[in-house]
């Protein structure tokens, strides 16, 4: 199988700009959870979604959001970029999003807000 | 406040010797433990796991401990290997009405085993 994709691999913004993020999850994967990287912040959850539908949301600002399609690939929208966004976005794909499930990452977009 | 932490940001072993990684939690209700290795542009994949229920999951050199009277959990790797430099990362979730929620990560230890 193929492992989950992430594109682009890198990109480059400027403040203000939105930017958005794609994620193909592995096949027959359902469960699309997408997170951010930094260097001070470690991973921190965005969101997660199910069958097109946000479950679950941490605790970003509404500039951050996202959508599932029937698919179940999955992109990632950031609006009124800040320098503050720059990082590495990963996206991980489940079966079904269940406790105990483990999640598969993408190797991530790597973003850069000039 | 960091719900999963990793006190050690790095740590240096010599090859064939044990590498001990730590990782401690702070909310009672995680009841599911895994450990991520992270290359340098790459994302994290999925090394192993252990339930609450279990105390010692074993995967070929990797052996994960919990010890859930102290919220605390330990990555075992015997024998350390110079392939295995990375960073680890510990994550942990929380049944959250049947659904898996997020993975709360810790901040990760960079391993460097020398040759």
């Amino acid at each position: 199988k193929a492992g989950v994709t992430q594109t682009p691999r890198y990109l480059i913004k400027t403040r203000g700009q939105q930017v958005t993020l794609s994620c193909s999850p592995i096949s027959g994967h359902r469960s699309v959870s997408w997170y951010q990287q930094t260097p001070g912040q470690g991973l921190q959850f965005l969101f997660e979604y199910f069958s097109e539908t946000q479950r679950n949301k941490g605790n970003f600002p509404g500039r951050f959001s996202g959508r599932q399609f029937s698919n179940s690939r999955s992109e990632m929208n950031v609006s009124t970029l800040e320098l503050g966004d720059s990082a590495l976005y990963l996206c991980a794909s489940s079966s079904l999003g269940q406790p105990g499930e483990t999640q598969y990452f993408g190797p991530g977009t790597r973003l850069l807000v000039l | 406040d960091q719900q999963v932490k990793q006190n050690s940001p790095s740590l240096s072993v010599q090859e064939g010797r044990i590498s001990i990684l730590n990782c401690d939690y702070t909310n009672s209700m995680f009841d599911y433990f895994l450990w991520y290795k992270k290359y340098p542009a790459e994302g994290p994949t999925f090394l192993i796991s252990i339930s609450s229920i279990k105390d010692k999951n074993e995967d070929g050199r990797f052996t994960v401990f919990l010890n859930k009277s102290a919220k605390h959990l330990s990555l075992h790797i015997v024998p350390s290997q110079p392939g295995d430099s990375a960073v680890y990362f510990c994550a942990a979730s929380a049944q959250d009405g049947g659904s898996q929620g997020n993975l709360i990560f810790g901040k990760g230890t960079k391993l460097s085993v020398k040759p």
